[in-house]
């Protein structure tokens, strides 16, 4: 699977829209983008995952360059509850291969 | 959404003993469990797939012979930490897939367990 690339580190006002970019330059025709996140010392939680259109769904917006060398993903207007690590994910539709392999996120932090 | 559990939230245990962790598919079927361990501050690492009615696939430089994985139905499947030390501490988490679904899906995480082996 292609790498990612993601800051370390983010802060965002409550209220604001949070935009969390993620580079994979790398990424191949059948792979596709997913997002997760984790707050802290709970098991990940999906957000959403997309292949070259755009996707929205009631947590996020996904933004896929045409490229899709990297992406952006958007928390339209973000509350405390958002602060959590933040992980970008290229993983193959190959059949067989279903493993997610974590990189090292974004901590995003909501400013009260 | 597809909820998945994890038993026990928290173990401590002695140094030398055994320690089983439950993960559970409570509202779907999961014929693919995946293991994860996550040391304080860094990512998640998979441990092993967990496959029902056949054996795990294990990761490079993960023992199989302490690390035991049961997945005995498609709904639990059961990771045993084996003659447990202090470096096994972490916490360990779950995940499953719905078999019902094709790719791309998203995979379900356990709430996770937090493993203190003193």
């Amino acid at each position: 699977d292609a790498k990612t690339t993601q800051p370390t580190s983010m802060d965002c006002a409550e209220g604001r829209a949070a935009n969390l970019p993620c580079n994979h330059s790398t990424i191949s025709g059948n792979e596709y983008v997913y997002w997760y996140r984790q707050i802290h010392s709970q098991g990940p939680q999906y957000i959403i995952h997309g292949l070259k259109n755009n996707e929205t769904n009631e947590m996020a917006s996904l933004i896929i360059t045409e490229d899709r060398k990297s992406s952006t993903l958007i928390l339209p207007h973000a509350t405390l509850r958002d602060t959590a690590v933040y992980y970008c994910i290229v993983r193959s539709a190959l059949f067989g291969n279903e493993k997610l392999t974590f990189g090292t996120g974004t901590r995003l932090t909501i400013i009260p | 959404g597809a909820v998945v559990s994890q038993h026990p939230s928290r173990v401590i245990c002695k140094s030398g003993t055994s320690v089983k962790i439950e993960c559970r598919s409570l509202d779907f079927q999961a014929t693919t469990m995946f293991w994860y361990r996550q040391f304080p501050k860094q990512s998640l690492m998979l441990m092993a797939t967990s496959n029902e009615g056949s054996k795990a696939t294990y990761e490079q430089g993960v023992e199989k012979d302490k690390f035991l994985i049961n997945h005995a139905s498609l709904t639990l499947s059961t990771l045993t930490v084996t003659s447990a030390h202090p470096e096994d501490s972490s916490f360990y988490i779950c995940s499953a897939r719905d078999s019902k679904l094709i790719f791309p899906y998203e995979q379900y995480f356990g709430p996770g367990t937090r493993l203190t082996v003193t």
